[in-house]
């Protein structure tokens, strides 16, 4: 079956530093990534997302590219802020069958970015 | 308001008492999920709708139970709640394609003491 594989966390950083959040997939048919956002207290948010190979998905200054050939969607942002405080799932939604596009997470990657 | 919202917010209620949890969507989705997240086992599925006749178990449905009042409205029943069900509800809404994601609500927190 499908699975999401990412980086274990915390992940502790000072502002301004670079960010990477790994991802990597598994699927049986060809998926949408996408990378939701969960900041404290709130549901999740959908950040960013890549329909197909060698997309790149990109918001507020975060980006991933789809990568098939690696099987991957590597999150990146080049200067954090205190402000993406938050955990961040990867996703893939692939056909199940019967048309479910369910969505598969990752279980999640708590970022801290301390001032 | 919100695209989906869910209520309450939080409730902490006893061992054995039954409880109802709500959400309601105004995106037009037909398709509605209800998933718990506890520390550091990520999202579960518990129930998922495709439409207002079909009902599907997911991976964590025993205890739980759904109903489907209405294309907009989803909600889930703790029967006789116990205290390993303490933990944050979602629900979500999707369109029926591979490439839309989901919505979410902003949660429910949900202790059994």
């Amino acid at each position: 079956g499908d699975s999401v594989t990412q980086m274990e966390g915390p992940v502790t950083l000072s502002e301004e530093a670079f960010l990477t959040i790994n991802c990597t997939y598994t699927a049986t048919g060809y998926p949408s990534l996408f990378w939701y956002v969960q900041y404290p207290g709130e549901g999740l948010q959908l950040l960013l997302k890549a329909t197909k190979a060698d997309d790149k998905g990109s918001n507020k200054g975060f980006e991933a590219t789809y990568r098939k050939e690696t099987t991957s969607f590597h999150l990146e942002k080049g200067s954090v802020q205190v402000s993406d405080s938050a955990v961040y799932f990867c996703a893939l939604s692939d056909d199940s069958g019967a048309g479910s596009y369910q969505l598969t997470f990752g279980k999640g990657t708590k970022l801290s970015v301390i001032p | 308001d919100a695209d989906v919202t869910q209520t309450p917010r939080n409730r902490i209620t006893k061992t054995g008492k039954r409880i109802m949890l709500e959400c309601s969507q105004t995106k037009g989705h037909d398709r509605m999920y209800w998933y718990r997240q506890d520390p550091g086992l990520g999202l579960r599925l518990i129930y998922y709708s495709f439409d207002v006749k079909d009902i599907n178990k997911g991976e964590i449905s025993d205890g739980y139970s759904v109903s489907r009042q209405a294309q907009a409205k989803f909600s889930l029943s703790l029967e006789s709640a116990i205290p390993n069900q303490t933990a944050l509800y979602f629900c979500a809404t999707s369109e029926s394609t591979r490439r839309s994601g989901y919505t979410f609500g902003s949660g429910t927190r949900l202790t059994v003491v």
